[in-house]
């Protein structure tokens, strides 16, 4: 069974980091383009980053782009998400999911984790 | 980057009811385009690939279709536990993007 698990999600205050981990297991996670997508409470979907299998190419939405880093450990079916310099408007649920390539639709999603930036 | 506008924002329809969900897309994105469904406090589940292509496991009422700038979605005969958000995405070009989504809610 394909499991994606986040984790790191709490409260911060504005200018402040925090990483996110999603822990995979079930498939073959350097197969696999893996990338993150936030959702803002009540709010709709918003693509934020991905990353090739290999590490060797990833990409940024323009909102995050300069402050968030994407990275991944295949020898641990790991994914990261380091994020730098919060704002208020990072509040939001952060799911890691997975596509076969990075043209490929989102086939398993985690149940996310819960960044607040707030003062 | 490519803007994906989904109508209706809302709609509030009776089972058994068709319901049809577009999504135009700035520029033409081929069959880049997939479907997800969200139920409240779940993460989304992919319904539709590449704007007609079924999943495993989704039901049969579910089907999309599509290509270049306008895509639909379609539930034959809705069912209660078909209440949830609906979204389009495009993988066509970097960076990727979704709809704004449609909020299904059953009578």
């Amino acid at each position: 069974e394909v499991r994606l698990v986040e984790s790191g999600g709490v409260v911060v205050q504005p200018g402040g980091s925090l990483r996110l981990s999603c822990a995979a297991s079930g498939f073959a996670f350097d197969d696999y383009t893996m990338l993150w997508v936030r959702q803002a409470p009540g709010k709709g979907l918003e693509w934020v980053s991905l990353i090739s299998w290999d590490g060797g190419s990833t990409y940024y939405a323009g909102s995050v782009k300069g402050r968030f880093t994407i990275s991944r450990d295949n020898s641990k079916d790991s994914l990261y998400l380091q994020m730098n310099s919060l704002r208020t408007e990072d509040t939001a649920f952060y799911y890691c999911a997975k596509a076969y390539s990075i043209g490929a639709p989102f086939d398993s999603w985690g149940q996310g984790t819960l960044v607040t930036v707030s003062s | 980057e490519i803007v994906l506008t989904q109508s209706p924002d809302f709609q509030s329809v009776t089972p058994k009811e068709k319901v049809t969900i577009t999504c135009r897309a700035s520029q033409s994105i081929g069959n880049s385009l997939h479907w997800y469904q969200q139920k409240p406090d779940q993460s989304p589940k992919l319904l539709i690939k590449y704007a007609s292509q079924s999943i495993s496991g989704v039901p049969s009422r579910f089907s999309g279709s599509g290509s270049g700038t306008d895509f639909t979605l379609t539930i034959n005969s809705l069912e209660a536990e078909d209440a949830a958000a609906y979204y389009c995405h495009q993988s066509s070009s970097l960076p990727q993007t979704f709809g704004g989504g449609t909020k299904v809610e059953i009578k």
